[in-house]
Order: C-alpha cells, then sequence, then structure tokens
C-alpha cells in the first residue's frame, strides 16, 4: 500500500522554542490530511487538518502547512511546552477509497526543561 | 464532545478464550473504525463500518469479527488468537461522505494481551 513518511524519528526541543515536525506522502491524489498527538497509553487525539485546496492552516499554536507540489507536511508547535512530549502522526485520506486513513510512521517529541 | 469510550482498558486472554471489546461514540457519527497498533507503530486500518454496514476490510484474520449493533456502538469479537495479536486496539468515529474532511476521532484503546 501506500505509506506517508516521516523524516525525523525523534526530536528533541527546548522548552519554549518552536517545533516543525514533518512529513512525506505518496498519494498526489489525496485531499485531507491530520495530525494527531499521541500520548503514552492513549489514543490518538486529533490536533489540526487540512483540505488539499489550502497551503496553510492555524490552530492555537500549531500551524500546518501543506506543500502539494513536493507532496509535503509539516507541523509547527509556537512555544513548546512539556506537555507536548508525545508523538506525533501524519494522516492522509484518499476519499475514492473511503474514508481511509493512511498513517506516517510517526515522530517522537520531547521538551526539554 | 468529541468522545469515544473503549472497554475494557485493558484484557488478557489465553488462546482458546472468547471475548469482545466494545466501543460507543455519541457525536452522531455513522461510520466507526477499529484499528491495531503495536508498540513504536502507527495504527492499522482493520475494519471500517458505514451506517451499520461493514464497507472495508482489511483482509483480517477471521478470529476478529467486527459487529456494529447500532450507529453508537461497535464491537470487535475475539476468538483462537495468536500471542502475536497482542496490541492496543483503537476505535474511531467520523461523520461520512461530507465533501469536507471526515475527521476520525479516537478512543483511549484496549490494551490486548494474548497468552
Amino acid at each position: 500500500g501506500e505509506n506517508v513518511g516521516l523524516h525525523l524519528p525523534t526530536l528533541s526541543v527546548q522548552e519554549g522554542d518552536n517545533s516543525i515536525i514533518n512529513c512525506a506522502y505518496s498519494n498526489s491524489a489525496s485531499d485531507y490530511f491530520i495530525w494527531y498527538k499521541q500520548e503514552s497509553g492513549k489514543g490518538p487525539q486529533f490536533i489540526i487538518d487540512i483540505r488539499s485546496n489550502m497551503d496553510k492552516r492555524q490552530g492555537q499554536r500549531v500551524t500546518v502547512l501543506l506543500n502539494k507540489t513536493v507532496k509535503h507536511l509539516s507541523l509547527q508547535i509556537a512555544a513548546t511546552q512539556p506537555g507536548d512530549s508525545a508523538v506525533y502522526f501524519c494522516a492522509e485520506r484518499f476519499k475514492a477509497a473511503g474514508n481511509k486513513l493512511t498513517f506516517g510512521g510517526g515522530t517522537r517529541v520531547l521538551v526539554k526543561p | 464532545d468529541t468522545e469515544v469510550t473503549q472497554t475494557p482498558k485493558h484484557l488478557v486472554m489465553g488462546m482458546t478464550n472468547k471475548k469482545s471489546l466494545k466501543c460507543e461514540q455519541h457525536m452522531g457519527h455513522r461510520a466507526m473504525y477499529w484499528y491495531k497498533q503495536k508498540a513504536k507503530k502507527p495504527p492499522e486500518l482493520m475494519f471500517v463500518y458505514s451506517y451499520e454496514k461493514l464497507s472495508i476490510n482489511e483482509s483480517v484474520p477471521s478470529r476478529f469479527s467486527p459487529e456494529c449493533p447500532n450507529s453508537s456502538l461497535l464491537n470487535l469479537h475475539l476468538h483462537a488468537l495468536q500471542p502475536e495479536d497482542s496490541a492496543l486496539y483503537l476505535c474511531a468515529s467520523s461523520h461520512w461522505g461530507r465533501t469536507a474532511g471526515d475527521t476520525q476521532y479516537f478512543g483511549p484503546g484496549t490494551r490486548l494481551t494474548v497468552l
């Protein structure tokens, strides 16, 4: 099947700094993308999403950027806090295949005090 | 309210046991999903129900049997599992068929151990 890959398996960031998590996706026909945060022992938690007709979307302290030319997705976290320590997954959806999400491999973010 | 609940939280079973995992949502979603997640791996889709009908089965072995009694409930019946089936089983739900993205909301999961 198609995969969504991540460049960095672990990201260490100083508390207060900005974090950037990158994701490469493979299906140019994917129309919807989601970032999830998963803390230890918990299910994935929705952070932010973006449709393929957009290139940027902002939430509270988070921004998702979509570059369809190079099939690249990124999540920016501003002023990273200890509570941001978790594994982050990107996911893509190809609507013609149903609402099936394909997840990337995940990036662990460690926030240093 | 974006809550999906799952029971039990933990389950230990032998290879000859029969058990069931349960999932419930009250967000009016008409699609529900089962995922399997191994340690340090992303979730892998198992089944999708839309409007209480099975719409996707990702070639899952028959020892896993899903059931959707109504639009709010989703079960996963387990029988004759293998130790390699030990994993976190996640349930999710979403709207279905809208032109906008159909965001999937996940439950906390059931941690299954097969002895």
